[in-house]
């Protein structure tokens, strides 16, 4: 059984850019979320993503978008880059069976 | 209404002592809290989860308490170890089950320092 995967693990880019960032979920795992933590502080919830579709959204703008594939992976768009989009992105994802979220790694992302 | 406040920000305790972190919440739908331990430069690890229907879960050297009427909820860890060293946050959803495991909502962290 594999974990959560992300990539990359760092990346940085100039404001204005649009970032791809990507993870596969783990084995067995149908549902797709994603975090923005600021350094020092909680993980903060962007969306998530179940069958495909967009299953509920946090306070972020529509600059942040994401897709699910039919294996589960997924994307995270992030268009017209800002400095205060710096910060670890993460990935987590669940059965839906009661056995909680798993999170990846993380990707570091630095807006410059 | 949305928000879980963790306490204290930063915590030191000696080898074999108990590390105790607080959480509160003011959202009554919450129903599923979990921890979770992170590592410098790593993803979050889920440590341990409760429901509001038991009180106190233990596995291993750590424990959750609940109050469901004050709406708290703490994390205690048993004799504590240079390892545990980490940041914990605390968590909660609301009606948990399916696809809600995934939409944590979380507090601010608390910095947890074992000295050998």
């Amino acid at each position: 059984e594999t974990g959560v995967t992300q990539s990359p693990t760092h990346l940085i880019k100039t404001r204005g850019q649009q970032v791809t960032l990507r993870c596969s979920s783990q084995s067995g795992h149908n549902t797709v979320s994603w975090y923005q933590q600021a350094l020092g502080q909680g993980p903060q919830f962007i969306f998530q993503y179940y069958r495909e579709e967009e299953n509920g959204r946090g306070n972020f703008p529509p600059r942040f978008s994401g897709l699910q594939f039919p294996n589960y992976s997924s994307e995270l768009n992030v268009n017209a880059l800002e400095l205060d989009d710096s910060a670890l992105y993460l990935c987590a994802s669940t059965s839906g069976l009661g056995s909680g979220a798993f999170f990846g790694q993380g990707t570091r992302l630095t807006v410059v | 209404q949305q928000q879980v406040k963790q306490s204290p920000q930063s915590l030191i305790v000696q080898k074999g002592g108990i590390s105790i972190i607080n959480c509160a919440y003011e959202n009554t739908a919450f129903d599923y809290f979990p921890w979770y331990q992170q590592f410098p430069g790593k993803g979050p690890a889920l440590l341990i989860a409760i429901r509001p229907d038991v009180s106190e879960k233990k596995e291993g050297r750590f424990t959750i308490s609940f109050n469901k009427s004050a709406k708290q909820f703490s994390l205690h860890i048993m004799d504590s170890q240079p390892g545990d060293s980490a940041t914990y946050f605390c968590a909660a959803t609301i009606n948990a089950g399916g696809t809600s495991y995934g939409k944590l909502t979380f507090g601010q962290g608390t910095i947890l320092t074992v000295h050998p």
